[in-house]
């Protein structure tokens, strides 16, 4: 158990809906990452948050929209889903913003769109 | 753009044969840590190589990172089924940071 808690565990939606997707990162860890993964495409980074600020953008969609709150927990917004959107989307944590440092992963969360 | 390669992509040993995974970036990197999935669960890390010419050794496991810290290799000896899984790296170039595309491992009893 990495400390990291990831909701819902799974998720099945249709095109063009919204989702959100929650993660509280390990306690004393301020920094937050999203990533998302499929099977043709690995593990993409999309976004970092340490602190409540936006840190790192990567491979984010206009279509995704992410932010940390004051209690550290971050959320995943995901709308106008698509069917090629269905993967596996995992919070990560680590404990500043370094994007160097260890990140304990969360269990994820199963996106299927259809 | 910047890339992490890795290969091979997949790679089926049979038990008690040694493995090695190759992560090659087009940057020199701040440093490289090297993650595990097992099948149907979350990467967790397994180490960090920041200096240049570093090799690391856990049990049966063995890192390097590269002269020009701008590749790095896993090689695992004498397999075991417990090392089924996919095997990341993941690059640090002081200004981004990328999974490298993932090595399958499947080890045959």
């Amino acid at each position: 158990d990495s400390g990291v808690t990831q909701t819902p565990k799974h998720l099945i939606t249709a095109t063009g809906q919204r989702v959100t997707l929650r993660c509280s990162p390990r306690s004393g860890d301020l920094s937050v990452y999203w990533y998302q993964q499929s099977l043709d495409q690995g593990l993409q980074f999309l976004i970092q948050y340490y602190n409540g600020e936006e840190r790192a953008k990567g491979n984010i969609l206009e279509r995704f929209s992410a932010q940390q709150f004051p209690d550290l927990h971050s959320e995943l917004n995901l709308s106008s889903l698509e069917l090629g959107d269905s993967a596996l989307y995992f919070c990560a944590s680590s404990g500043t913003s370094t994007k160097g440092e260890t990140q304990y992963f969360g269990p994820g969360t199963r996106l299927l769109v259809l | 753009g910047q890339q992490v390669m890795q290969i091979p992509q997949y790679q089926h040993v049979q038990e008690g044969e040694d493995f090695t995974t190759y992560c090659n970036s087009s940057t020199t990197l701040s440093n490289i840590q090297w993650y595990k999935q097992r099948p149907g669960g979350h990467p967790v890390f397994l180490i960090q190589l920041v200096k240049s010419g570093e090799v690391k050794k856990q049990k049966r496991l063995t890192f390097q990172f590269g002269e020009a810290k701008k590749n790095s290799s896993l090689h695992i000896t004498a397999t075991q089924t417990t090392d089924v899984g996919t095997y990341f790296c993941a690059a640090d170039t002081g200004n981004q940071f990328y999974f490298g595309t993932g090595t399958s491992l499947t080890v045959i009893p």
